[in-house]
């Protein structure tokens, strides 16, 4: 059970290139998220999927698109790089059932700068 | 989702408990206080979560007060690794749309020396 799992580790991207992250989980997951932690901050709230083939804007969705390709993977596209999406990138999961409150799990991060 | 007040920082000797404070003054009824914790690089984990009452699993313990305004995270006996940032987060529970989402302050940077 490798819980969820980021790829790449490490990213160098020049401005107006186009890349993306992929994210997967092996818990049967229903939620999936990602986010975006600038130096010195608390994490942001990109996109997230509630549930397999459903996604919405988060917090700071601008210049970012996402697929929930199946229940275990959603990737990150950044379609156009600039500077100000040098960043660390986390995917997370969270099981959905009933009403009760489950936590999320996060991935190591992707670490990506664009120069 | 309330918002959340934390110091920026605090000390604690290794093998003393850590008492980790949180404001949460304008919580609802239906809000749920959690703690994650994020060592350094890593992804945040998981810690503890609580609606009203006293929690406690292995890692560590929940305080909340009983007008639920405030919280204490209690790691009993800190250790080297502990050393993160910690990060107290209210919000409801439940499931569909936005409700599982999370939103994160800038935390509580627990420096455990020995």
């Amino acid at each position: 059970n490798a819980g969820v799992t980021q790829t790449p580790k490490f990213q160098v991207l020049k401005t107006g290139q186009s890349m993306t992250l992929q994210c997967a989980q092996d818990m049967n997951h229903n939620s999936m998220y990602w986010y975006r932690q600038d130096p010195g901050m608390g994490l942001r709230l990109i996109y997230y999927s509630a549930s397999e083939g459903t996604t919405d804007k988060g917090e700071v969705p601008n210049g970012y698109n996402v697929s929930r390709l199946n229940k275990r993977e959603f990737s990150l596209r950044l379609e156009s790089a600039a500077p100000s999406q040098t960043s660390v990138y986390f995917c997370a999961s969270r099981v959905q059932q009933g009403g009760s409150s489950y936590e999320q799990y996060f991935g190591p991060g992707t670490r990506l700068t664009v120069t | 989702d309330a918002k959340t007040t934390q110091p920026p920082s605090m000390d604690c000797a290794e093998g003393r408990a850590a008492n980790l404070p949180c404001n949460h003054s304008t919580i609802s009824g239906n809000e749920y206080v959690y703690w994650y914790r994020q060592i350094h690089s890593q992804g945040p984990q998981y810690i503890i979560h609580g609606l009203k009452n006293n929690e406690t699993n292995e890692m560590a313990s929940l305080i909340i007060t009983e007008d639920r305004k405030s919280s204490t995270l209690i790691l009993p006996h800190a250790t080297l690794r502990d050393t993160a940032v910690y990060y107290c987060i209210v919000r409801v529970a439940g499931y569909g749309g936005s409700q599982g989402n999370l939103i994160f302050g800038k935390g509580t940077k627990l420096s455990v020396k020995p």
